[in-house]
């Protein structure tokens, strides 16, 4: 089936630093990438749709200066969380949409996900 | 009224249990369905994928739609301590694996040996 990674797992940051999470097809290519975030015991909420060479569409209520994305290779979508404050602590997953093969499912593939903790 | 309703849970049974999960949805346009399986602190793993109203099997994990009453179920077989995780329901309206996907909150189950 088809393979989604992110980098890192985990992230603990000070307030006002920024942090890049990256997110990686491993065995297919993306045309697009989807990044969701997740509070505890909450549904995914979609921030963000990036497609390869071109700018992200964000969902109503995500600030784009915030939450910059860059999908720059079919492979790879990277996030980054401008100057962090606690408030952006969350579980941050994206997804990939394809297939490794004809067996898969032409639908979205998840990445494991990011917990970023903001002090 | 949001467009795809789940009941949180969480639901408890016994190891060996028929399991019912179950989402309903507002949205007409809606022609695919999905179930996703996420354990604790990780992302969500595809389940099954379906389009027509009916069953469909793999396994222990039978997926059905009614699109008539806009109610969608998983149902699990012979449950196992390692079926314990939350299950996402998710539609869309395409076939596309492009096209947004919306999701019921998840209902967590919990299945004691």
């Amino acid at each position: 089936g088809a393979v989604v990674s992110q980098h890192p797992s985990r992230v603990i940051c000070k307030s006002g630093t920024s942090v890049k999470i990256e997110c990686r097809s491993l065995d297919f290519q993306a045309t697009t990438m989807f990044w969701y975030r997740q509070f505890p015991k909450k549904s995914l909420m979609l921030m963000a749709t990036s497609n390869e060479g071109s700018k992200a569409t964000y969902e109503q209520g995500v600030e784009k200066d915030k939450f910059l994305i860059n999908h720059a290779s079919l492979t790879l979508s990277t996030l980054t969380v401008t100057s962090a404050h606690p408030e952006d602590s969350s579980f941050y997953i994206c997804s990939a949409s394809g297939r490794a093969s004809l067996s898969d499912t032409d639908t979205q593939y998840f990445g494991p996900g990011t917990r970023l903790t903001v002090l | 009224q949001k467009e795809v309703e789940q009941d949180p849970g969480p639901l408890s049974v016994p190891e060996g249990a028929i399991v019912s999960l179950n989402c309903t949805y507002s949205n007409s346009a809606f022609q695919y369905f999905m179930w996703y399986r996420q354990y604790s602190r990780k992302g969500p793993e595809l389940l099954m994928y379906t389009y027509s109203s009916g069953n469909k099997e793999d396994g222990r994990f039978t997926a059905q739609v009614d699109k008539s009453s806009k109610y969608i179920s998983l149902f699990i077989r012979d449950s196992q301590p390692s079926d314990s995780a939350t299950y996402l329901c998710a539609m869309s309206v395409s076939s596309s694996g492009y096209s947004t996907l919306t999701f019921g909150k998840g209902t967590m189950l919990l299945v004691s040996p």
